[in-house]
C-alpha cells in the first residue's frame, strides 16, 4: 500500500521557519516526482511546489518563490519542504502528494493526510 | 497563470440525478485536465486524469469530457457518497493551478 506522511507542521509567529516532512512507502519514491499542495482554512486547494524524480527539477508558485525550498531524499524515501519568512496567509494544511506516473510531473493520485502549519504571533 | 473557472459553486441533487460539473481554462489547456473529489476531514482523491481518463478504481459512473477551455465532469446516477467538493486541476502550464471547487450534495 502507498502510504504518505506529514510531519513537521506547528504553529509559527509571522517572519519565522519550518521544515515539513514527508516519509512515504509502498513504491519506489525515486522514481516518481513530488509535490506539496496546501489548503487555507475552509478554502480550496492551492499547488505549492513539485519536485522531479531525481530532485533536479523543481517548480514554486510564485506566492512562495524565494522563501519555501523543496527537496527530497531518495536514500530515506522523505520529502521536505524548507518554509522561511512565513507569513499568516501560509498558514494551511499542507499535503505532500505522489505523481500517478512516474513519466509526468502532475496529477497526484496518492495524498498523506496533511499537516498543519499556523502562522500567528 | 492560467484561471479555472469552476460552475456552479454549489449543487443539490437528488439521487439518481445525474450532475453535471463545469470547468472552464482561461486559455487553452489541450486535454490536461484532472478531477478531484474531496470529502470532508479528507484528501483529495484523484478521479480524471488527461480530460477524459478514469484513474484506478473509480467508480464507471464518473466521465470526464472536453479540451482546450471547456471541460464537464458528469456523475451518472449520483449516490449520497458522492457528496463532495469537485476540483479541477490543469498541467498544461506552470504553475499549475485549481479551479475554486464545485460543492456537490446528493440527498
Amino acid at each position: 500500500d502507498v502510504q504518505l506522511e506529514e510531519s513537521g507542521g506547528g504553529l509559527v509567529q509571522p517572519g519565522g521557519s519550518l521544515k515539513l516532512s514527508c516519509a512515504v512507502s509502498g513504491f519506489t519514491f525515486s522514481d516518481y516526482a513530488m509535490s506539496w499542495v496546501r489548503q487555507a482554512p475552509g478554502k480550496g486547494l492551492e499547488w505549492v511546489s513539485t519536485t522531479s524524480a531525481p530532485g533536479d527539477a523543481t517548480y514554486y508558485a510564485d506566492s512562495v518563490k524565494g522563501r519555501f525550498t523543496i527537496s527530497r531524499d531518495n536514500s530515506k524515501n522523505t520529502l521536505y519542504l524548507q518554509m522561511n519568512s512565513l507569513r499568516a496567509e501560509d498558514t494551511a494544511l499542507y499535503y505532500c502528494a505522489k505523481v500517478f506516473r512516474s513519466t509526468l510531473l502532475t496529477p497526484w493520485d496518492s495524498w498523506g493526510q496533511g499537516t498543519l502549519v499556523s502562522v500567528s504571533s | 497563470e492560467i484561471v479555472l473557472t469552476q460552475s456552479p459553486a454549489t449543487l443539490s441533487l437528488s439521487p439518481g440525478e445525474r450532475a453535471t460539473l463545469s470547468c472552464r481554462a482561461s486559455q487553452s489547456i489541450g486535454t490536461y485536465l484532472a478531477w478531484y473529489q474531496q470529502k470532508p476531514g479528507q484528501a483529495p482523491r484523484l478521479l480524471i486524469y488527461d480530460a477524459s481518463n478514469r484513474a484506478t478504481g473509480i467508480p464507471a459512473r464518473f466521465s470526464g469530457i472536453g479540451s482546450a477551455t471547456d471541460f464537464t465532469l458528469t456523475i451518472n446516477s449520483p449516490v449520497p457518497e458522492d457528496s463532495a467538493v469537485y476540483y479541477c486541476q490543469q498541467r498544461a502550464k506552470w504553475p499549475l493551478t485549481f479551479g475554486g471547487g464545485t460543492k456537490v450534495e446528493i440527498k
